[in-house]
């Protein structure tokens, strides 16, 4: 059974230009939840999507989106790149119905902004 | 906001056991996880524990939650130089995705 898949690993970008990450979650998934990870605030909750919907929201400004397919795989943009949004991006895939179920993670896509 | 705060260092000698431990707010967490992370990868669901409960054995590790004090605890038993990661606590409340972790303990194992 496949993993969580996030592509790319790694991404450099310039402050000011925008980015978009993706997930692919676990076949039969249909949660999608996104976390930034950072040495200084570590693990905080972006989003969750289900079912192609928002499903809860962490505490992020606008310049966050993400969307969700109908095949479950998500993506996350953020526009306007600041310095402080690099950070390692983690994708979490759940059945999203059944809890606690935990969740499965991708290995990340690690973002620089220069 | 509600916390959940771990110590951020343990060191250990390989064969000891090792206690990681994390104290959470939200009186209302329904789930309490235990996660471990190693170097470039994605975090690993290790065990979790439903806030009824007080205790939950999984072969090398065990889980002891004091609900009254929000007190969890991981217990690793006979530590391995494999073990040496990043261990995060997590809690959830029912039925919602949305889960708080703290900040993480690296656990380091000497040999």
């Amino acid at each position: 059974k496949a993993g969580v898949t996030q592509t790319p690993r790694y991404l450099i970008k310039t402050r000011g230009q925008q980015v978009t990450l993706s997930c692919s979650p676990i076949s039969g998934h249909r949660s999608v939840s996104w976390y930034q990870q950072t040495p200084g605030q570590g693990l905080q909750f972006l989003f969750e999507y289900f079912s192609e919907t928002q499903r809860n929201k962490g505490n992020f400004p606008g310049r966050f989106s993400g969307r969700q397919f109908s095949n479950s795989r998500s993506e996350m943009n953020v526009s306007t790149l600041e310095l402080g949004d690099s950070a390692l991006y983690l994708c979490a895939s759940s059945s999203g119905t059944d809890f606690p179920n935990g969740y499965t993670f991708g290995s990340g896509t690690r973002l620089t902004v220069v | 906001g509600e916390d959940v705060e771990q110590s951020l260092f343990l060191s250990v000698r390989e064969g000891d056991s090792s206690v990681i431990n994390c104290t959470y707010t939200d009186s209302s967490s329904t789930y309490l996880y235990w996660y471990k992370q190693e170097p470039g990868a994605g975090l690993q669901l290790l065990t979790y524990i439903f806030s009824n409960m007080d205790m939950k054995q999984d072969q090398r590790l065990t889980v002891l939650l004091n609900k009254k004090d929000k007190h969890l605890s991981l217990r690793i038993a006979d530590t391995q130089t494999g073990d040496s990661a990043i261990y995060f606590c997590a809690e959830s409340t029912y039925n919602n995705n949305d889960m708080r972790f703290g900040a993480g303990t690296r656990l380091t194992v000497k040999p």
